[in-house]
């Protein structure tokens, strides 16, 4: 069974620009959530999406944006980059919400400059 | 607020000896789930361990136990017999008291070397 693909693994922006990250879960997952590391900061949980539908957001500003297609399939969307957006960026998926096992794709860390 | 606290930035142990890392968290929820993930250099998070706040008895999962003291609020995870290859960053996180959501709160994270 494959795991949780994320892409691109890596990317360099400039600030201004904006990006669009895609994470797809384990087959048969539905449940997918975004986490942004930073040395700073840590992990910070971003949002959650099950069945399409947001279910959890955290403290980020709304330049920060989500979406989850019929299949599962999940994208994240950061407009109007900033310096402080550069983070690996992790995706979760698990078999329906508040599921105890919650599996991590490799991230796509990003670069802004 | 909900919190997760790892008071050790890095930790050392030799080959095939134990090796206990702390975990303290502050919740006001009755219901909860405390989890250790590992994140080699890679960057992956790999799931280790569960620990529900009704569960009786710690989890265990092969060379992975967590000592649950629920009075304590502290949730460390201990490791047997360590390996070169448990060389990593190891997170604390604790779920929230719903069950539906799967949002971890984590801490700041303990890097662990094993020695040769």
């Amino acid at each position: 069974k494959a795991g949780v693909t994320q892409t691109p693994r890596y990317l360099i922006k400039t600030r201004g620009q904006q990006v669009t990250l895609s994470c797809s879960p384990i087959s048969g997952h539905r449940s997918v959530s975004w986490y942004q590391q930073t040395p700073g900061q840590g992990l910070q949980f971003l949002f959650e999406y099950f069945s399409e539908t947001q279910r959890n957001k955290g403290n980020f500003p709304g330049r920060f944006s989500g979406r989850q297609f019929s299949n599962s399939r999940s994208e994240m969307n950061v407009s109007t980059l900033e310096l402080g957006d550069s983070a690996l960026y992790l995706c979760a998926s698990s078999l329906r919400l508040g599921s105890h096992e919650q599996y991590f794709g490799p991230g796509t860390r990003l670069t802004v400059t | 607020a909900q919190k997760i606290t790892q008071t050790q930035p890095g930790m050392f142990v030799q080959e095939k000896e134990a090796v206990t890392l702390d975990c303290t968290y502050d919740t006001s929820d009755q219901s909860y789930g405390l989890f250790w993930y590992k994140q080699p250099s890679s960057g992956e998070m790999i799931f280790l361990i569960y620990q529900g706040s009704y569960d009786e008895q710690n989890a265990t999962e092969g060379r992975y136990s967590l000592n649950f003291q629920k009075a304590r609020k502290s949730a460390n995870l201990v490791i047997s017999a360590s390996q070169l290859g448990d060389s990593a960053m190891y997170f604390c996180a604790m779920r929230e008291g719903s069950s539906n959501t799967g949002k971890l709160i984590f801490g700041q994270g303990t890097t662990l070397q094993v020695k040769p």
